[in-house]
């Protein structure tokens, strides 16, 4: 199994462009995760999705739209983005909730915006 | 809110020795879950230790085991018989039981010399 995948691995953007981050996972997870993490700090939760069709606002939102169509894939845009959005953003899912159960994650995708 | 702190930014270990990294978190909630996570450079997230709140009982996995101490909302990690492996950023995290939210500490840095 491949676990959780994440589309693309290294990004560079220019000050308002566009982009989508892809997270794949074929464990059949219910919940799914986007966060991201930057210098010396922890990983903070950006968005989240209980389930197809849902989504939710997590710590740091602003800036940021995802969408759950599909149950194994969870998609993270950036519709302006800016220098502060440079980070590394990670996907994790997990089978239910996070309390009781494991959370896989992907291998991050380094994002610049210069 | 809950937050969750790491106060050793940096660590070191002799390999086959023993070492305890801290954790500390604050909450007035009694159901909540903590959590070890290990980044190696590859910068995926795995999962090493839970805990369970309601648990008297320490966690242990292999050479990893917990220190918890509910009334002084400590956490620690201690790595037994350390290997070369072991080197990695350490991440405490917490949640809240019921919540989808992870709160992570801003990480430790572990390196194992051989």
């Amino acid at each position: 199994n491949a676990g959780v995948t994440q589309t693309p691995k290294f990004r560079v953007l220019k000050t308002g462009q566009s982009m989508t981050l892809l997270c794949a996972q074929d464990m059949n997870h219910e919940y799914m995760y986007w966060y991201r993490q930057d210098p010396g700090m922890g990983l903070r939760l950006i968005h989240y999705s209980v389930g197809e069709g849902t989504t939710a606002k997590g710590e740091v939102p602003d800036g940021y739209n995802v969408s759950r169509l599909k149950k194994q894939n969870f998609l993270l845009g950036l519709e302006s983005a800016a220098p502060s959005q440079t980070s590394v953003y990670f996907c994790a899912s997990s089978y239910s909730r996070l309390a009781k159960n494991i959370q896989y994650f992907g291998a991050g995708t380094r994002l610049s915006v210069l | 809110a809950q937050t969750v702190t790491q106060s050793q930014p940096e660590m070191s270990v002799q390999e086959a020795e023993t070492v305890t990294l801290s954790c500390t978190y604050d909450t007035s909630e009694n159901n909540y879950y903590l959590f070890w996570y290990k980044q190696p450079p590859s910068r995926q997230m795995i999962l090493v230790i839970r805990q369970e709140a309601y648990k008297q009982q320490n966690a242990t996995e292999n050479r990893f085991s917990v220190n918890f101490q509910k009334a002084a909302k400590s956490f620690s990690l201690k790595i037994s018989d350390s290997q070369l492996g072991d080197t990695a950023m350490y991440f405490c995290a917490f949640s809240q039981g019921g919540s989808e939210k992870l709160v992570f500490g801003k990480g430790t840095k572990l390196t194992v010399n051989p």
